[in-house]
């Protein structure tokens, strides 16, 4: 069946631009998570979501990084005004109630910033 | 959660067994083991768990020391594609409310032919 999916794949912009990331979760999936992952480094936790509930974002970087999921499926992770050191991988990852040990990741948004 | 360490890296012939360790002595009572791996270019992706007990899957065997203060995961029988960076990571399971996944550096496995 179908996986975690996100898009775009690749991001490249300026410095000081918006830009908007995409998630769709597997359908039925209730929980939505959020990590950044630096070059070299393991995901780190930015984040979740339980249905259109944004029940922990304590690990959004700055007040220029915005997450939503309006209808409690797809999820859109927005940073304004990017700044060099945004550049990463940012991936979604989605799991079901009855799955509580496993999370389900997308293949990640490699964002660079000029 | 508990804190893990594990080595930077590793090296495993293709076919042979790749034994991952991992420390976590300071588990708590209700934390579980899990293991993910991430291949180049794509999303981690889950492994194996276990609590005390050891676990075996068609992916890999989690082996838990009594005190449970290490494991070590067992890909059997490793091939190029099982080239990754594993993680092992400790956590409470709860059921009401997902959490997160607190992710280390992992190792570095390569498998070589």
């Amino acid at each position: 069946g179908a996986g975690v999916s996100q898009s775009p794949r690749y991001k490249v912009a300026k410095r000081g631009q918006d830009v908007a990331l995409r998630c769709d979760p597997i359908s039925g999936h209730v929980s939505l998570f959020w990590y950044q992952q630096a070059l070299g480094q393991g995901p780190e936790f930015l984040t979740y979501f339980q249905n259109e509930a944004q029940l922990d974002k304590s690990g959004l970087p700055s007040d220029r990084f915005f997450a939503e999921r309006p209808e409690g499926s797809v999820s859109t992770l927005k940073i304004q005004r990017t700044q060099q050191e945004d550049s990463a991988v940012y991936l979604c990852a989605s799991s079901s109630p009855g799955q509580t040990y496993e999370q389900y990741f997308g293949p990640g948004t490699r964002l660079t910033v000029t | 959660d508990a804190k893990t360490t594990q080595p930077t890296s590793m090296d495993c012939a293709e076919g042979r067994a790749a034994n991952l360790p991992c420390n976590h002595s300071t588990i708590s009572g209700n934390e579980y083991v899990y293991w993910y791996r991430q291949i180049h270019s794509q999303g981690p992706q889950y492994i194996i768990h276990g609590l005390k007990n050891n676990e075996t899957n068609e992916m890999a065997s989690l082996i838990i020391t009594e005190d449970r203060k290490s494991s070590t995961l067992i890909l059997p029988h490793a091939t190029l594609r099982d080239t990754a960076v594993y993680y092992c990571i400790v956590r409470v399971l709860s059921s009401g409310s997902a959490r997160q996944l607190t992710f280390g550096s992992g190792t570095q496995l390569t498998v070589l032919p």
